[in-house]
């Protein structure tokens, strides 16, 4: 099955900007999703990205590189709301099923 | 409906009975999702359906689990002979179709005595 790896936990400060690394195995991949999940909370879609390079969605932006299994998230402008665990997902050996990393939870501070 | 909905929120029940959980997904989406996650961990997938059929059972963790979908619709979630370890939330998602943005709803959260 798939394998994701992610870091365990992030601090940052609130206005920086923080970058979220997610490795995953690159055989039958079918696209990595990014979900972000406050605490208490059913987890909520941030990014799909299927094609190499860097996708914008205001605050938020998603990279991959699928020749080295690898994707971040980057979050600018950090605010405190943006505290939540992060989780990175991807199918893998052609399933359309994603596999949840174990999340990396952001701290945000002042 | 507004998204995914799923009864009950809360759940205790005592060691050896039987739990059903239900899943209410956004209406036409074809694919249907569950999950489970402890506290601290990462969701563990259990089962996938495609319309009423499910292709992949590969993660529900033993005989004790099943699940069924009807009318392409409502899911359920039957835990049988429920032991400690099935404590955790119980999260179900849907999709438009497979490999899309997964739409979650808010958990039953399982606690057994």
């Amino acid at each position: 099955g798939q394998n994701i790896d992610q870091p365990t936990e992030m601090t940052a400060t609130e206005g920086a900007i923080v970058q979220i690394n997610c490795t995953y195995q690159t055989s039958g991949f079918n696209g990595l999703f990014w979900y972000q999940q406050h605490a208490g909370e059913a987890p909520t879609f941030l990014s799909y990205n299927v094609l190499d390079g860097l996708e914008e969605k205001g605050r938020f932006s998603s990279f991959l590189s699928r020749s080295k299994g690898y994707s971040y998230l980057l979050l600018k402008e950090l605010q405190m709301k943006d505290s939540a665990s992060y989780l990175c997902a991807a199918p893998s050996g052609g399933s359309y099923i994603p596999t949840f990393g174990r999340g990396t939870s952001l701290i945000v501070h002042p | 409906g507004a998204g995914v909905s799923q009864s009950p929120s809360n759940k205790v029940t005592e060691k050896g009975k039987d739990v059903e959980l239900r899943c209410d997904p956004i209406s036409g989406h074809t694919a249907l999702y569950w999950y489970r996650q402890s506290l601290g961990q990462g969701l563990e997938f259990l089962i996938y359906f495609q319309g009423n059929s499910a292709p992949d059972k590969s993660g529900l963790p033993s005989d004790r689990f099943s699940a069924e979908r009807t009318g392409g619709s409502v899911s359920t979630l039957t835990i049988q002979r429920t032991q400690q370890e099935d404590s955790a939330v119980y999260l179900c998602a849907s999709s438009l179709r497979a490999a899309h943005e997964q739409f979650f709803g808010p958990g039953t959260r399982l606690t057994v005595l």
